[in-house]
């Protein structure tokens, strides 16, 4: 697609609930970050994937939280069991083959959670 | 690893005014620099970014940000600030492909 696609835009649940975001990245972008971003704080890192490669784990802030990516395309965040503090706009980027710190990432709109 | 020091949550400048946001970096190595911009309900947007061809870097929208190594600073300016330019900004950092380490962002309001 012409850009990064996340949904839903909106999710509501309840305490204790799982949950499951979208991103669709840019067609051809080998790289996939998944980002959140909380009220007053900046973005977060959570989970990067480049490839085949076995994906950067260490932002996920606990057990609860897991991502997968098939066919090297659509990814998913899943949020087990989620608590209040999950509460926040999670961000999917994508970019070109990532060989250095210099891609630039193209951002989707974002999956606004809030847990009641 | 990487750290991303925004001075300022929230800035507001006059229409027409000098807009300056600042940014401090971590490394001891210079990282690549960028700046991103957030509209409302919308993804993260690049403005520019440094990859060590020129201190001095242009972007869109007129804003432009200066690399000063001995400061470890990667400030952004624009000369007059337009009312479209309300949003806010993310300075982010990379030393490596896998992640971009942001700063917390400051918030510009532009006033009338």
């Amino acid at each position: 697609g012409a850009g990064v696609s996340q949904s839903p835009s909106n999710k509501v649940t309840e305490k204790g609930k799982d949950v499951e975001l979208r991103c669709d990245p840019i067609s051809g972008h080998t790289a996939l970050y998944w980002y959140r971003q909380s009220l007053g704080q900046g973005l977060e890192f959570l989970i990067y994937f480049q490839g085949n490669s076995a994906p950067d784990k260490s932002g996920l802030p606990s057990d609860r939280f897991s991502a997968e990516r098939t066919g090297g395309s659509v990814s998913t965040l899943t949020i087990q069991r989620t608590q209040q503090e999950d509460s926040a706009v999670y961000l999917c980027a994508s970019s070109t083959t990532s060989v250095s710190g210099a891609n630039v990432l193209t951002f989707g709109a974002g999956s606004r959670l809030t847990v009641l | 690893a990487q750290s991303v020091t925004q001075l300022g949550s929230h800035v507001s400048v006059s229409e027409g005014a000098l807009v300056l946001l600042r940014c401090n970096y971590s490394s001891s190595v210079p990282p690549y620099l960028f700046w991103y911009v957030q509209y409302p309900n919308q993804g993260l947007q690049l403005l520019l970014k440094y990859t060590s061809a020129a201190t001095l870097v242009k972007g869109i929208n007129g804003f432009e940000a200066e690399f000063k190594k001995s400061e470890t600073s990667f400030h952004l300016t624009k000369p007059s600030a337009h009312m479209s330019d309300a949003a806010e900004y993310f300075c982010a950092a990379s030393g490596s492909a896998r992640q971009l380490t942001f700063g917390s962002g400051t918030q510009l309001t532009v006033l009338p």
